[in-house]
């Protein structure tokens, strides 16, 4: 019954590999995100979609590609990955309400490139 | 942008003592202000929110200030117990779009010694 759901939880690749992340959520939210939580434990906003569609994308490599297929799931695809790219990376949905709603995030999958 | 700082970035206390943090943020324009609480290994969950109408709000143990003229809001954690410790993220949202973004504080990590 989890809210925000996403794997792989761990993962551990060699520099110049594509990796991808997967990200579901069965809350009925219309709005996803990804977040990038580096080693000093800063979070910020990678990408944000509504019913399918790129609405926030934070100047972020195009070695990133987000994929939505439907509302519920958000992925992640990640080429070329690069020794910066390790962190732990956040999946997370909401409501779509210009009042601010509850964000929920997932567990988080922590990307360690060697 | 949004600019968002957090301190302390460490708090030590001791159970039963009450634990104070502090937030400022650049925007004017932000309206929504929540908190989230992020455990060893998990992803951060929301503990308390407020909003721009609203100068105060409290959750038993947890309470929150906003002072919108100072561009400043406080998490107050009273009694505090071993379980509260944690890293703590402050964040503002410019909700009007329809869109949320949150941008986070630095974080404070709590820990509460028995």
């Amino acid at each position: 019954d989890t809210a925000v759901s996403q794997t792989p939880k761990y993962l551990v690749t060699q520099m110049g590999n594509d990796k991808s992340i997967k990200c579901e959520q069965n809350l009925g939210h219309d709005t996803m995100y990804w977040y990038k939580q580096d080693s000093k434990k800063f979070l910020k906003i990678m990408f944000s979609y509504n019913n399918k569609e790129l609405i926030i994308n934070e100047t972020v490599p195009n070695r990133f590609s987000p994929k939505s297929p439907d509302k519920a799931h958000l992925n992640l695809h990640i080429n070329s990955l690069e020794l910066g790219d390790s962190a732990v990376y956040f999946c997370a949905s909401s409501l779509t309400d210009s009042s601010g709603n509850t964000i929920y995030f997932g567990e988080g999958s922590w990307l360690t490139v060697v | 942008g949004e600019n968002v700082e957090q301190h302390p970035s460490t708090l030590s206390v001791q159970e039963g003592d009450s634990a104070v943090i502090k937030c400022t943020y650049s925007d004017s324009a932000s309206n929504y202000f929540p908190w989230y609480k992020q455990e060893l290994g998990k992803g951060p969950q929301l503990i308390i929110d407020i909003r721009s109408n609203v100068g105060e709000k409290k959750d038993q143990r947890i309470a929150v200030t906003l002072n919108k003229t100072a561009k400043h809001f406080s998490l107050h954690i009273t009694e505090t117990q071993p379980e509260d410790s944690a890293v703590y993220f402050c964040a503002a949202s410019i909700g009007n779009t329809g869109f949320q973004k949150l941008v986070f504080g630095t974080g404070t990590r709590l820990l509460v010694s028995p």
